[in-house]
Formats: structure tokens, sequence, C-alpha cells
């Protein structure tokens, strides 16, 4: 069964913090991705990666940084947490098809919701 | 960013009934998936829908896509209270920058016994 493993399913982390939150894949995907979700607002990109070390900017990287020092682990950093990053965080990873594009479905990880207090 | 916008964002319905949600979306796709999310949980891949496909039925879905109006359609046939989830559609974009998908805010369908 494939599977994407998100570190933590609940987490409380106090203003100014460092957070890290881990992603594991094991189905050899390139993609990975971090998405952070929030009432009325749907899923909204942060980062993602298309391999190892390399990682791209979404649509709010702002506060946020990632690394991927291995393919099947991609790492979401708050730098410095702040109240607004309150939130559902959620890991996804895919198949890479640059060219055909036909079967790029996404898994997800269960998420975890982060309060910053 | 996000471009697909699904309709409506809440949906209330008895077991039995069929459920329809709607997606459009603003620029041209390699594809367009559904999603399921269980309340608090990650989503889960229901069904892909390519750009040259107009039909796509899986167990008790229907997928239809237009791509000349851009819009896409879920119709899940006799609910069940167990079907009651937020539906998310997902664009992969027909772009050379990135492979990230696209969601939409989500419809909210309650399924009442």
């Amino acid at each position: 069964d494939v599977k994407v493993t998100q570190s933590s399913r609940y987490l409380v982390k106090r203003t100014g913090e460092k957070v890290f939150l881990e992603c594991v894949q094991d189905m050899d995907h390139e993609n990975m991705f971090w998405y952070r979700q929030d009432p009325g607002l749907g899923l909204r990109l942060i980062y993602f990666s298309y391999d190892v070390k390399m990682k791209e900017k979404g649509d709010i990287p702002e506060g946020y940084s990632v690394s991927r020092e291995k393919k099947e682990r991609f790492s979401l950093i708050l730098e410095s947490a702040s109240t607004n990053q309150t939130s559902m965080y959620l890991c996804a990873s895919s198949l890479s098809e640059p060219f055909i594009r036909l079967n790029t479905e996404a898994f997800f990880g269960q998420g975890t919701r982060l309060t910053v207090v | 960013s996000q471009q697909g916008e699904e309709d409506p964002q809440a949906l209330s319905i008895q077991e039995g009934e069929n459920a329809t949600m709607n997606c459009s979306y603003k620029t041209s796709i390699n594809n367009l998936q559904w999603y399921r999310q269980n309340s608090g949980r990650g989503l889960v891949h229901l069904i892909l829908i390519r750009s040259n496909e107009r039909e796509k039925h899986s167990g008790r879905l229907r997928v239809t896509l237009d791509t000349s109006k851009k819009s896409s359609s879920l119709l899940i046939t006799a609910s069940r209270a167990a079907d009651t989830a937020s539906y998310f559609c997902a664009t992969d974009p027909n772009s050379n920058s990135g492979y990230a998908l696209n969601f939409g805010k989500g419809t909210s369908l309650l399924v009442t016994p």
C-alpha cells in the first residue's frame, strides 16, 4: 500500500519557535509538496520539490523554507513560528511525468494540525 | 495558484439521493482530478479524467469534463452517510512550470440517513 507519512498529527508550538514538519513517502516519487489548508481558503501550495535538493516556491512561501536531502523525505520548516501559521499542513507526493502528464495523482499524508500560541 | 472553483460550497442531501458537484477552472489542463477529504484527515484521490476524455466512471462516481467550458462535474449516485466529506477538484495545468496540482476550495457534502 502506498504511503505518505507525516511525523505528527497534532503540534502545539510557541511563537518564535523554529518548527520542523517531516514527511516521508515510500513510493519512490520524484515530486513532493507542502500545502496548507485553512477554512474558506482551500489548499494553498507552500513549496514543492521535483528532485533531491530541488525546490520551487508555491503561492505562499513567506515564512517557510523546505529541505529535501533524500528522495523519500521532504521537510517543511517554519523559521520563526507565528500565530498566523496556525493551520492544517498537508504533505503530498506524485510521480514525475514531465512530458506525458497522464498519471499525476497526488498521494497525501494524514495532515498535521499545527497550533502556534 | 488556485484555479479550481467548486460549486456549491455546501450540499446537504438524504441517503439514496444523487449528489452533483461542479468545478470550473481557468487555464488549459493536462488532466483534472477529484479528491475526497474526511474531516481532519488528508485527501484521498478519487478519479482522474484526462483532457481528451469527456466522461469517466468509477463505481458510484461519474465525472464529466468539458474543456470548451473549462468545467467538470462529479456525480455521486445513491449516496450514503459514509459519503459525507469535502470534495475537491484539482487541475494539472498544461504548463512547463512545475508539477503542482491546483486545488479548489472544495464542496462540503452532508448525507443524512
